[in-house]
């Protein structure tokens, strides 16, 4: 069966750190791989979406970034973080579009101070 | 535009009580509708989907929801509210433009509160 894993669960940074959030998935191949964030508990805002290893497509500027070194790893990433920054973080997975359901990992919750 | 609205910040329900979370789309062709739950802290979980067929779709933990196209309406209904039903509830529809990549469109959520 397929698993998705994301860490860390929770980070605490300082405002300017760099950051790092990873994303693993397990039992499939060539999967579709998404980073949200939620903001206060609520809305889903799409970060990056990749199709296949090095493709990253970005929904929105910001002072993020993505990457997909490997077939089943999506890393979110950070040069100096803004307290803006701040949110819980979602990777998900897919087999494709169309029908097919998103899976999601536990959250990653980040608090920039 | 594609989009999904979800007119209510919050549900409050009683247990044992019939429940209702409202959601309607707009999106060009035939929709692909989905939804899911979130509990505090905890990333998504899918509940039900509708493609095509039946416009009644059952999905986990008792859950159901009704297509209705000529209301452009997904809502999702239980007809016996648990106390551990209490949480986050989203809706989506596929975005279905030409040239997206037919990436989930997310409603803003509705906070489900169950009382004994």
């Amino acid at each position: 069966s397929q698993t998705i894993h994301q860490w860390p669960a929770t980070l605490v940074q300082p405002v300017g750190s760099p950051l790092s959030l990873e994303c693993t998935v397990e039992g499939t191949s060539n999967p579709n791989l998404y980073w949200y964030r939620q903001a206060a508990g609520r809305g889903l805002q799409l970060l990056f979406y990749s199709v296949g290893i090095g493709q990253i497509s970005s929904e929105v500027p910001q002072n993020l970034s993505a990457s997909r070194p490997q077939d089943r790893q999506f890393i979110l990433s950070s040069k100096k973080l803004l307290l803006s920054d701040s949110g819980f973080y979602l990777c998900a997975w897919s087999a494709g579009t169309g029908a097919n359901v998103l899976t999601f990992g536990a959250g990653s919750r980040l608090t920039v101070l | 535009a594609q989009s999904v609205a979800q007119p209510e910040d919050q549900v409050n329900v009683a247990e044992g009580n019939p429940l209702t979370v409202k959601c309607t789309y707009s999106v060009s062709g035939n929709p692909y509708l989905f939804w899911y739950v979130q509990y505090p802290n905890r990333g998504l979980q899918f509940l039900l989907k509708y493609i095509t067929g039946d416009n009644l779709v059952k999905g986990s933990y008792g859950f159901e929801a009704e297509f209705n196209k000529s209301q452009t309406s997904f809502h999702l209904k239980k007809p016996s509210a648990l106390v551990s039903d209490s949480a986050l509830y989203f809706c989506a529809v596929r975005d279905r433009r030409r040239g997206s990549q037919g990436n989930l469109i997310f409603g803003k959520g509705t906070k489900l509160s169950v009382k004994p």
